[in-house]
């Protein structure tokens, strides 16, 4: 089945990094997806990763994919206060471009 | 300009009633989409439209009617609400091209709340 499991929870200071974790079941998906939801908004979608790739880097993000454990990372440098939102990992399900999402894990930074 | 819009942003009304939310987009795309996100912020997905038509009807009640009368417009009709009913709904699109990342762009949500 079409599974997407996250910790619901990240805590970090202002100026350090943080990892938000995520595994997945479908090893179909050709891309994997962050995005980011801020408080009362809808979601944006953050970086994304192609399904043959390790890593890839953005400014301050860095995605690792692991395909043989299918899992998933989001990495935030210097993570700054405006980074505290709820942060959704999807890949594609098998049917019309719907995306299975994770439960989403809240990030807060403290100052 | 606002790519994907909703209306209306909040509602509040009574177990047993009729009620709809519109969605639209202005980003010229084929596929639209009708998530559910409920209070503990999980999102599933209810409904998708590609070019009017429906390709993805998830296992939701058939008191759930969308309805799609161009490619820019999903509204979503709920008939005699329940209390389960309550949650922020989202409206997204996307222009689908086979191997391309296909994002998502997401309306604001609609929270709807009944009572």
């Amino acid at each position: 089945g079409e599974d997407v499991e996250q910790s619901l929870f990240l805590s970090v200071r202002e100026g350090d990094s943080s990892v938000i974790n995520c595994t997945y079941t479908d090893s179909s998906s050709t891309y994997l997806y962050w995005y980011k939801q801020e408080p009362g908004a809808g979601l944006q979608l953050l970086t994304y990763i192609f399904s043959n790739m390790d890593m890839k880097q953005d400014q301050r993000l860095t995605v690792l994919l692991n395909k043989k454990d299918k899992h998933l990372s989001l990495r935030i440098a210097d993570t700054q206060t405006g980074d505290s939102a709820i942060y959704f990992c999807a890949e594609v399900g098998n049917q019309g471009g719907k995306l299975i999402f994770g439960q989403g894990t809240e990030l807060s930074v403290k100052p | 300009d606002t790519a994907v819009s909703q209306t209306p942003k909040y509602l509040v009304t009574q177990m047993g009633n009729d009620k709809s939310i519109k969605c639209e987009q202005n980003l010229g795309h084929d596929t639209m989409y009708w998530y559910k996100q409920d209070s503990k912020k999980f999102l599933k997905i209810m409904f998708s439209y590609n070019n009017k038509e429906l390709i993805i009807n998830e296992t939701v009640p058939n008191r759930f009617s969308p309805k799609s009368p161009d490619k820019a417009h999903l509204n979503l009709h709920i008939n005699s609400l329940e209390l389960g009913d309550s949650a922020v709904y989202f409206c997204a699109s996307s222009q689908d091209r086979a191997g391309g990342i296909n994002e998502q762009f997401f309306g604001p949500g609609t929270r709807l709340t009944v009572l």
